[in-house]
């Protein structure tokens, strides 16, 4: 089966760094979306990773390791508007996107 | 601004009384997606439209029907809603449908089954 493994919840300081992983089996790989979720809201796209590497966008960075089914999402000097929820996903080899449920990141002051 | 539009934001519906929500958008895309969302549960493809072409997933229940009248617009049909229907319903659309395009939400729909 297909899955996609994302811890449910972090807690992190406003003005601080947080990590927030994904690992995924798929059945072949096209690429790693993140997507933010603030709640009762629609998603928005953060990133895309399709090359093994780092990619940096401003306070977010994103992480891809192909060969260990492996990725993250860094948030740099966290905002009280970075509560929200953190959506892995991930296109297989029939380009189906596989969603995680998501990571509940909590900031505190 | 292009975007993707949904109506209405929140809808309310009687146990087994159809309902009809909208989805359009002014992105021009060709893709267009419909999602069920549970409380802190990963969205679930219900089916999705290239263009006219209608693909439906395999474990999406037959009490749920779609209709896109034109490239703008589609329209999710619940034709008897139950009690574990009540979700959020996300729309979406991309530019193709191969998977890795960035897909574009809508802000979402509601539902409350009572």
């Amino acid at each position: 089966g297909q899955n996609i493994d994302q811890p449910t919840e972090m807690t992190a300081t406003e003005g601080a760094i947080v990590q927030i992983n994904c690992t995924y089996q798929t059945s072949g790989f096209n690429g790693l979306f993140w997507y933010q979720q603030h709640a009762g809201e629609a998603p928005t796209f953060l990133s895309y990773n399709v090359l093994d590497g780092l990619e940096e966008k401003g306070r977010f960075s994103s992480f891809l390791s192909r060969s260990k089914g492996y990725s993250y999402l860094l948030l740099k000097e966290l905002q009280m508007k970075d509560s929200a929820s953190y959506l892995c996903a991930v296109t297989d080899s029939n380009y189906q996107l596989i969603w995680g449920a998501g990571t509940k990141l909590i900031i505190k002051p | 601004d292009a975007m993707v539009i949904q109506n209405p934001r929140y809808q309310v519906t009687q146990f087994g009384k159809p309902v009809t929500l909208s989805c359009s958008q002014t992105l021009n895309h060709n893709v267009m997606y419909w999602y069920q969302q549970k409380s802190s549960q990963a969205p679930k493809l219900l089916f999705h439209y290239y263009d006219k072409d209608f693909n439906n997933e395999a474990d999406t229940p037959d009490n749920f029907q779609s209709r896109r009248p034109n490239t703008s617009f589609c329209f999710l049909d619940i034709r008897s809603p139950g009690l574990g229907d009540a979700a959020m319903y996300l729309c979406a659309t991309s530019r193709a449908g191969q998977g890795t395009d960035t897909q574009y939400f809508g802000p979402g729909t509601r539902l409350t089954v009572l």
